[in-house]
């Protein structure tokens, strides 16, 4: 079975500081990939999608970047936190046509303070 | 693009009362629907979809919503809570084309009482 791992589950990080949060897939190969962000108090928004390594597509302009250094990976990093950059960040990953649901982590809770 | 909209933030509710949460969908192509549930501070899970056929599902733990298509609507329902169903529930469209990326409502705060 497939399982999604994302780590760490909490995180308190000062302003400026870099950033670097990861998501690794396992019992699947290549799943699009996915990085959500959910702010408090307000619904999910998409901040990357990859269908492939190396392919990154950034939904909204923001303080953050993604990779997907292999199939199962994906990284979300930031040289400098912002205090705007607290939220809770959901990793989660999809197959490709069928089914079309996704399969979501547990999530990381980031504090920037 | 889409666009979700639950109508209500939060729902209070007692334990073994009925509960509808609201979900409303644009879109200008054919989407696909997803009620997903989010326990405090977890991941989000499936709780139920609709892809295509019969436009009523249901979920293994007593939940049902129904796809109304005039009504761009996809209204989840519990006959019976339980004080377990305290959770935050999410409303999500997607479609095939743009990647199986899932748009999100605002979602629904659901407190089940004693």
């Amino acid at each position: 079975s497939q399982t999604i791992h994302q780590w760490p589950a909490t995180l308190v990080q000062p302003v400026g500081s870099p950033l670097s949060l990861e998501c690794t897939v396992e019992g699947t190969s290549n799943p699009n990939l996915y990085w959500y962000r959910q702010a408090a108090g307000r619904g999910l928004q998409l901040l990357f999608y990859s269908v492939g390594i190396g392919q990154i597509s950034s939904e909204v302009p923001q303080n953050l970047s993604a990779s997907r250094p292999q199939d199962r990976q994906f990284i979300l990093s930031s040289k400098k936190l912002l205090l705007s950059d607290s939220g809770f960040y959901l990793c989660a990953w999809s197959l490709k046509g069928g089914s079309t649901e996704a399969f979501f982590g547990q999530g990381t809770r980031l504090t920037v303070v | 693009a889409q666009s979700v909209t639950q109508l209500d933030s939060q729902v209070p509710v007692f334990e073994e009362a009925p509960v509808e949460l609201r979900c409303n969908y644009s879109s200008s192509v054919s989407v696909y629907l997803f009620w997903y549930v989010q326990y405090p501070n977890q991941g989000l899970q499936l709780l139920l979809k609709y892809l295509s056929g019969s436009t009523l599902v249901e979920s293994i733990n007593g939940f049902e919503a129904e796809f109304n298509k005039s009504q761009t609507s996809f209204h989840l329902r519990k006959p019976s809570v339980h004080i377990s169903d305290t959770a935050e529930y999410f409303c999500a469209v997607s479609v095939k084309a743009a990647g199986n990326k899932l748009t999100f409502g605002g979602g629904t705060r659901v407190l089940v009482k004693p």
